[in-house]
């Protein structure tokens, strides 16, 4: 039971353009949401999160976009750059389920110089 | 400040088996969380620690054990090793109830 699910295995674009990342997630439990990015031979970083009571979170070139009727969120990086290049793993966490996370398949992301 | 540490970075098994893995969480964290990631897939969570408790589970077997020491510091241990346990282990330390997780490097575990 996939709860959540990032359907593009790998995303290419050109340096200086918009990436749009997606997620969907089926568990209407999940009040919290994390995007993480994973370089090769590293443990995942913290990039950006929102809360379900947003629906927009912005942290400089990274906004993360909320839609909890369709149950889907999307991560824009503007401008991309090559070093943004790395596995981005959506996930998700509620109340209910503690603050243990759930993560997706992860996108992996190329950003072409 | 060191983050999460874990040890060794990777190793190699055979099935039947058993392992030990090592996490020492980052400095003012007090819980620590194991996550198990195979090739192509997302982290899945296998169990949280908190005071040298078991505080959350996931859909793991119970040949998946776990520790937390006084100094927060924790061992993920596998009995019977199966091939279907090749993945990387992830461990994540965070202050309790707090989604700021910070995850190590990960041990590679290869059973053959």
């Amino acid at each position: 039971d996939q709860q959540v699910k990032q359907n593009s295995p790998s995303l290419s674009v050109q340096e200086g353009r918009i990436s749009i990342l997606n997620c969907d997630y089926t568990n209407s439990m999940f009040d919290y949401f994390l995007w993480y990015k994973k370089y090769p031979a590293e443990g995942p970083t913290f990039l950006i999160s929102i809360s379900s009571i947003k629906d927009k979170n912005e942290d400089g070139r990274f906004t993360v976009f909320l839609n909890k009727s369709a149950k889907h969120l999307s991560l824009h990086i503007v401008p991309s750059q090559p070093g943004d290049s790395a596995v981005y793993f959506c996930a998700a966490s509620g109340e209910t389920s503690g603050s243990r996370l759930t993560f997706g398949e992860g996108t992996q992301l190329t950003v072409n110089p | 400040d060191a983050g999460v540490t874990q040890s060794p970075t990777h190793l190699i098994k055979t099935r039947g088996q058993q392992v030990t893995l090592r996490c020492s969480p980052k400095s003012g964290h007090d819980t620590v969380s194991w996550y198990q990631q195979a090739l192509g897939q997302g982290p899945q969570f296998i169990f949280q620690y908190y005071e040298e408790e078991e505080r959350q589970r996931g859909n793991f077997p119970d040949r998946f054990s776990g520790h937390q020491f006084p100094n927060y510091s924790s061992e993920l241990n596998v009995n019977a090793l199966l091939l279907g346990d090749s993945a990387l282990y992830l461990c994540a330390s965070s202050a309790l109830g707090s989604y700021g997780y910070t995850f190590g490097s990960g041990t590679r575990l290869t059973v053959v």
